[in-house]
């Protein structure tokens, strides 16, 4: 499953499948950027993170791609589990340690 | 290792009361930075101290907010005279030093009555 349009809220994913959520920034400048997932009544709880020399990093069962020309960044999630469903954010630095969020995307995983 | 810890997780108050909202970071943390988070939003910005210096408060309303991290004990987040707009999650983040990822608490569900 993939959210197309960068401002589609919602993500619906067969279980088993590979998820890849997107996101715009705004800041050219901006030179670190983070996923947080937030399942509900907690805390955003940090996934990976990419910073502006690199336009790919891999951690467990995710990937984080960077595009700096269109300023677009995308976060894949491999083999989709019940438990990645959640509210995903993609943060980006601002001056070092203001971090700007996204509106988030919600994704459900279906058994 | 316990992560970022902030209490209360809820909180009640009516109108024109204060609310203060606690956060304790990271062991090893210095830098705490305050967000705030409406229904179905994305967190703002609202503040960045580190120990008993507030360098950038840019993010909060000018009154009836102030925040504050003292050489002992949590940070604190205080809002005077509570509005039925001040109703949101509170979440606090630290980290070690600045660049490196923002451990965030459970937040503060904080609601005017």
């Amino acid at each position: 499953g993939e959210s197309v349009g960068l401002h589609l809220p919602t993500l619906s994913v067969q279980e088993g499948d590979n998820s890849i959520i997107n996101c715009a920034y705004s800041n050219s400048a901006s030179d670190y950027f983070i996923w947080y997932k937030q399942e509900s009544g907690k805390g955003p709880q940090f996934i990976i993170d990419i910073r502006s020399n690199m336009d790919k990093r891999q951690g467990q069962r995710v990937t984080v791609l960077l595009n700096k020309t269109v300023k677009h960044l995308s976060l894949q999630i491999a083999a989709t589990q019940p438990g990645d469903s959640a509210v995903y954010f993609c943060a980006e630095n601002i001056g070092d340690y203001k971090l700007s969020f996204g509106a988030g995307t919600t994704v459900t995983v279906r058994a | 290792n316990a992560g970022v810890m902030q209490n209360p997780r809820h909180l009640v108050r009516r109108r024109g009361q204060e609310a203060r909202l606690r956060c304790s970071p990271m062991k090893g943390h210095s830098h705490v930075y305050w967000y705030r988070q409406l229904p179905e939003e994305g967190l703002k910005f609202m503040v960045y101290l580190q120990k008993e210096n507030i360098i950038d408060e840019s993010g909060m309303p000018k009154e009836r907010f102030s925040a504050e991290f003292p050489k002992e004990g949590p940070s604190i987040l205080r809002i005077q005279q509570v509005v039925r707009g001040d109703s949101a999650a509170y979440f606090c983040a630290s980290s070690p030093v600045n660049g490196e990822p923002q451990h965030f608490g459970d937040g503060t569900r904080l609601s005017i009555l």
